[in-house]
Order: C-alpha cells, then structure tokens, then sequence
C-alpha cells in the first residue's frame, strides 16, 4: 500500500509565490526525501531529511518533518517557472532495506 | 557522461511480445532497482539489486524477470506482455547506507 501521501494534488501559482505542499505517511521511518519530476523525465532527489530531524533546508527549499504526525512538509520559496514539475516525498522505513515507498505526488504550475 | 541510463526510452510493441529494458550507471553504486510509474504517477517500486544479488522482489508476475550481469548494470525482462504492462519504468541506483537514489530518465513501455 501506499507509504506517503501528497496533498495537495495539484498546485499552481505565480512566479515569486510560495509553494506548500505537505506529505503524511503511516508507519515509522528511518528518514524522508522529497524527489522532483520534470515532465517526461526521471525523479531528482532534492533533500532527505532523517526521523531525528525537524528542519532542514537547502537553497530555496524548507523541509520539516513531524514524526508525532507523521507528516513533512515541503516549501518552496520564491517559486520560478523553471519550480514546475510534480514533487514527490518518499520514506525508508527500518525494515525496508532501503526499499523507498513514494507517493503520487503534487503537480506544481508555477506560471510567470 | 550520464549516471544512469535506461535504453529503449521508448517502447511500443504488440500483447505476447517479449522486451528487454536494459540499465547502466557508472556512479560506483552497490544497489540497483527497478520502479514502475503508472498513467497516474504513482511509483511502485518492483526489484532491487545489492551488488549482482537480488534483494527486493516484491508482488510482481513472474513474466518480469531481472537480472544483474554486474554491480552497474540491471535489465528488466518482460514476457507476454500485457495492456496492463504499459508505463513508464524507471531504474535507479544508491550506494548502499545512503538513501537518496538516482533515477534514470525512465523507458515507456505501451502494449497495443
């Protein structure tokens, strides 16, 4: 079954806006990434944030993360065009070896 | 120069045919794995390989077969195919411990 759930599903915004879109997922992790889909292309990994973390940033991106929750959300600030794409979270779990479960994802439209 | 990479990117082919995807990645990683992205995005990981020995199989027919000759390459065999085949399948790679995986650009596979 399905480990992370995005939601929102689809998202669009300006140029300049910010975009927010959070994951939540049900058992314990060992850590969360977020992974990035250009249209017609593979996944990019963007930032992994580990099960002892809350916060963590990287460039424009903010990542948190709510184990009591079980939840992280994903921020993008001053978004561009070139931000469109569909955002992914994904958790390792302790007894996956390494087996990521992926959600369906959040399909951000950032127009200028 | 590329890390991963899958070939065909394309694949168009008639029910009960046999295909092959085959995949590469010259990033010195131990694990390899194949994923499968439906008409809805969703990513579904199928096989994954630690260093030529098969690690994760999850529930998948047994017309899919994969195999790893050496740590860098992992191809994907697939008989009598089926409608329900077509998507994009995606292979991927990490360096065992790390977590974060590397996607290669994805082979989408339409059965007619």
């Amino acid at each position: 079954s399905q480990q992370g759930e995005e939601d929102p599903q689809a998202l669009s915004i300006q140029e300049g806006e910010n975009a927010t879109m959070n994951c939540s997922y049900k058992t314990s992790i060992n850590n969360l990434q977020w992974y990035r889909q250009n249209s017609g292309r593979g996944l990019v990994h963007l930032i992994l944030i580990r099960s002892n973390e809350r916060e963590k940033h990287s460039g424009r991106l903010r990542v948190t993360l709510d184990t009591s929750k079980k939840s992280s959300s994903l921020l993008i600030t001053a978004s561009r065009a070139a931000d469109t794409a569909s955002y992914f979270c994904a958790t390792d779990r302790p007894d996956s070896w390494g087996k990521l479960q992926f959600g369906a994802g959040t399909q951000v439209v950032v127009t200028p | 120069d590329t890390a991963v990479s899958q070939t065909p990117k394309y694949l168009v082919t008639q029910m009960g045919n046999d295909k092959s995807i085959k995949c590469e990645q010259n990033l010195g990683h131990d694990t390899m794995y194949w994923y499968k992205q439906d008409s809805k995005k969703f990513l579904k990981i199928m096989f994954s390989y630690n260093n030529k020995e098969l690690i994760i199989n999850e529930t998948v027919p047994n017309r899919f077969s994969p195999k790893s000759p050496d740590k860098a390459h992992l191809n994907l065999h697939i008989n009598s195919l089926e409608l329900g085949d077509s998507a994009v399948y995606f292979c991927a790679s990490s360096r065992q411990g790390t977590g974060e995986l590397f996607f290669g650009e994805g082979s989408r596979l339409t059965v007619l």
